[in-house]
């Protein structure tokens, strides 16, 4: 069962442009989430998150937006950067119930270009 | 500062065998979770391991097992290893059981069943 969702599988974007990820989730019990990056070879990276009690937060280039009603969230990188291309993880968290544990969608490859 | 660390980089196995895979956490970090990545799927939480004791489980059979030594690496096996298993193991540490954004992934075991 597939909890969140990440239904583009890439965007291409040129510099200088702003990105939007998009992810969708059905647990209604989430209550954290977070986008992580993952370059090839390496582990993800922690990029920024947001608390369900927030409906936006931002990290110099980066900025998440979360839709409570809609169990919709989205990153917005701007400008987005040549540097930027990675594949980008939404995660979700119940702390309520399952300490720890991070459901993840199935990424999005992002391709910025010069 | 050394990131989280996994042994081996790469592994192959065929069908039945057994493998065990390596984590070392941050220095510091006692939680130690194991996800597995399939390829063109996010992560999937297989376990999460704090003060030596298992804290959460995902879904997966019998056949997967992990630890917690008390220097807080963590080993995960994987018995009568099937096709299916093939995948990225990635392993992440945090300070506490519930500290997500500052969970930090390795860069993965690459295990290929033949």
């Amino acid at each position: 069962d597939q909890q969140v969702k990440q239904n583009s599988p890439s965007l291409s974007v040129q510099e200088g442009r702003i990105s939007i990820l998009n992810c969708d989730y059905t647990n209604s019990m989430f209550d954290y989430f977070l986008w992580y990056k993952k370059y090839p070879a390496e582990g993800p990276t922690f990029l920024i998150s947001i608390s369900s009690i927030k409906d936006k937060n931002e990290d110099g280039r980066f900025t998440v937006f979360l839709n409570k009603s809609a169990k919709h969230l989205s990153l917005h990188i701007v400008p987005s950067q040549p540097g930027d291309s990675a594949v980008y993880f939404c995660a979700a968290s119940d702390r309520g119930s399952t300490l720890g544990r991070l459901y993840f969608g199935r990424g999005t490859q992002l391709t910025v270009w010069p | 500062d050394a990131g989280v660390t996994q042994s081996p980089t790469h592994l192959i196995k065929t069908r039945g065998q057994h493998v065990t895979l390596r984590c070392s956490p941050i220095s510091g970090h006692k939680s130690v979770s194991w996800y597995q990545q399939v390829l063109g799927q996010g992560p999937q939480f297989i376990f999460q391991y704090y003060e030596k004791e298992e804290r959460g489980r995902g879904n997966f059979p019998d056949r997967f097992s992990a630890r917690q030594f008390p220097n807080y690496s963590s080993e995960l096996n994987v018995n009568a290893l099937l096709l299916g298993d093939s995948a990225l193991y990635l392993c992440a540490s945090s300070p506490t059981m519930t500290t997500y954004n500052e969970q930090f992934f390795g860069p993965g075991t690459r295990l290929t069943v033949l």
